[in-house]
This record gives C-alpha cells, sequence and structure tokens, in this order.
C-alpha cells in the first residue's frame, strides 16, 4: 500500500462547478499537507498549505484536513477553466524535510 | 529570485550514454531535492540534501544514478549508463531551512527521453 493514495482521475466538470480532490494516506506522523498544482509540462507550484488538522481558505479554494480519518481535501469553487490542470497531494512529518507526493488528479474545467 | 534553476530543459540520448542533469536551488535554500515523475508511478523522491549532505537516497533506483551536490548553489544527478526505462521527467526542487516553512519550491524540469 502507499503512504498516500490519490484517484488520478481525469475529472472534468462545466465551469463554475465545485470540485472536491482527495487524498488519504496511512502514516498518521504526517503534520504538514499541502496541495500543488502542475500544468501541462510545467513543474509543480505550491497551491495551499496546512499544518496539522482544521480548514484553510484562499479565495475559492479551501484545504481541509482530517488527521482522525487520515483523510485531506481541496475544494475549488467557481471553477475556471484556467483551473485545468493536475493537483498533487503532498505530506511531511519534519519541517524541512521530504514531502511525499499522492499520484495527482487531472482536472478539465470545460467552458 | 529567479527560481530553481534546471539544465538541460530536453534530453534525447541513445541509451548506454551517460547523462548529467544539473540544478541550482533557490539562494538561502538549504534543503534540494531530485525527484522523478512518470505516468505509471507519479512524481517520486529519488534523493534530497541538507547543507550539501545527502540524507536519504533510498529512491535512487540502483547503481546506475548518483547525485552530488558539490556546493550550496549546485547540484548534479547522473545516470551512467541510461536505459530506455529512465525516461521521465527529472525535477530538481529546494526549500528553505527547517523552521521557515516546508515548502518545497520546484523547477520547470529536465525532461529525458532514452532511446
Amino acid at each position: 500500500q502507499k503512504e498516500v493514495e490519490q484517484d488520478p482521475g481525469p475529472l472534468s466538470v462545466p465551469e463554475g462547478a465545485i470540485v472536491s480532490l482527495n487524498c488519504t494516506y496511512s502514516n498518521s506522523a504526517f503534520q504538514y499537507f499541502m496541495w500543488y498544482r502542475q500544468y501541462s509540462r510545467k513543474g509543480p507550484e505550491l497551491l495551499m498549505y496546512t499544518y496539522s488538522s482544521g480548514n484553510k481558505e484562499d479565495g475559492r479554494f479551501t484545504a481541509q484536513v482530517d488527521k482522525s480519518s487520515k483523510y485531506i481535501s481541496l475544494f475549488i469553487r467557481d471553477s475556471q477553466p484556467s483551473d485545468s490542470a493536475t493537483y498533487l497531494c503532498a505530506m511531511g512529518h519534519n519541517q524541512g524535510g521530504k514531502l511525499i507526493f499522492g499520484q495527482g488528479t487531472e482536472l478539465s474545467v470545460k467552458p | 529570485d529567479a527560481g530553481v534553476i534546471q539544465s538541460p530543459r530536453h534530453e534525447v540520448t541513445e541509451m548506454g550514454q551517460e547523462v548529467t542533469l544539473r540544478c541550482k536551488p533557490i539562494s538561502g535554500h538549504d534543503y534540494l531535492f531530485w525527484y522523478r515523475q512518470t505516468m505509471m508511478r507519479g512524481l517520486e523522491l529519488l534523493i534530497y540534501f541538507n547543507n550539501n549532505v545527502p540524507i536519504d537516497d533510498s529512491g535512487m533506483p540502483e547503481d546506475r544514478f548518483s547525485a552530488k551536490m558539490p556546493n550550496a548553489s549546485f547540484s548534479t544527478l547522473k545516470i551512467q549508463p541510461s536505459e530506455p526505462r529512465d525516461s521521465a521527467v527529472y525535477f530538481c526542487a529546494s526549500s528553505p531551512p527547517a523552521g521557515l516553512g516546508n515548502t518545497i519550491y520546484f523547477g520547470e524540469g529536465s525532461w529525458l527521453t532514452v532511446v
């Protein structure tokens, strides 16, 4: 079993839809949870960063962490075609140490 | 800041040839990571350094792969001899010292094709 599981999709939604992306993990030592966005033929870029459990909101994006269930989510409200990308969850347990990434979910937002 | 700089951006080489990928991390970052991305396996950590010292190389596939970091502003990943199954995107990434966040910043990647 992988340490981090993420449905690779692809996921296709109409413009304006609410998108929910999820990851599960097995290592209870993870404390840092991130979402990266990767456009085609580009490097991943940090989108959201959360420490421990709880919610974090940034504009149209909300990240949720439920450590009791070992489950993290990213919600995108009012999705736009420009949100079309691959979204990767990542997590780590040492500040400054390595991150373990999910497989990535490919999202397509249709106009 | 210019971000993490990788070279070459694209490389096509023949099986058996040596491949050297280069990376310049963000100034002030003391962690450097080499990741490999494929459709089948996603983003895999190969090796990472802290203050130029290799900390974890458990992800390096085999002895054909080696990585060095001779100073704080330069690292190489070498594959010798290369094989078709090494075809992938290789990302270098860096992060600031512990206590300043756990975020990793990626370069644009080196797209390697071994024929």
